[in-house]
């Protein structure tokens, strides 16, 4: 069965100070792999889709990674306007190509 | 200019009652979907509609009934609701056909029932 596990749950970091999140999953043939920010009381943004092992993608400070087990989402420098949570879905080649959405990251970025 | 639209955006009820939530997208899509997120905030799809046929029908009380009159639109109404029907419901749509397949979502339905 796919599924996907986000860590860490929450994450408190000061303005400037780079990390990185993580998006575990396992598929039986990635479709595509979807970072997307939420705000409170907001839908989903999108972010990036990521379809293939050693791809890249880059928006201001986020840059998201992708392995054949996991994607990283890494904050460069990040401000507080960055605090959101971060929401990894997977989508697989059988079936419905539904996405498979993560328990999400609570990021906090502190002035 | 909104992309995928939701009304209403928030919904108190009594248990028992019938409500609908409708859902609108102008980005010439041609599959809809509907999430549930719970207090936690995950989210799980319960339908999906491509090209106003239902192609994704999760395990989901048969008291939630999706419709679909166009491609533009997909409405779900809720008969008889209870208290674990209390969540926010999200609209989403997509291009799947020839396109990429991202999910755009709405703003949210946030559901109450008392």
């Amino acid at each position: 069965e796919d599924q996907v596990t986000q860590s860490p749950e929450a994450l408190r970091l000061q303005e400037g100070e780079s990390s990185s999140l993580n998006c575990s999953y396992t598929v039986s043939g990635l479709r595509g792999l979807f970072w997307y920010r939420q705000d409170p009381g907001k839908g989903p943004e999108f972010l990036f889709t990521l379809y293939s092992a050693g791809e890249e993608k880059e928006k201001e400070r986020l840059k998201a990674t992708l392995t054949k087990k996991e994607s990283f989402l890494h904050i460069t420098a990040p401000k507080p306007e960055d605090s959101a949570t971060y929401l990894c879905a997977v989508q697989g080649t059988s079936g419905t190509y539904k996405y498979i959405f993560g328990t999400g990251t609570r990021l906090k970025v502190l002035a | 200019d909104t992309a995928v639209s939701q009304t209403p955006k928030y919904l108190v009820t009594q248990m028992g009652n019938d409500k609908s939530i409708k859902c609108e997208q102008n980005l010439g899509h041609d599959t809809m979907y509907w999430y549930k997120q719970d207090s936690k905030k995950f989210l799980k799809i319960m339908f999906s509609y491509n090209n106003k046929e239902l192609i994704i029908n999760e395990t989901v009380p048969n008291r939630f009934s999706p419709k679909s009159p166009d491609k533009a639109h997909l409405n779900l109404h809720i008969n008889s609701l209870e208290l674990g029907d209390s969540a926010v419901y999200f609209c989403a749509s997509s291009l799947r056909t020839g396109g990429l397949d991202t999910q755009y979502f709405g703003p949210g339905t946030r559901l109450t029932v008392l």
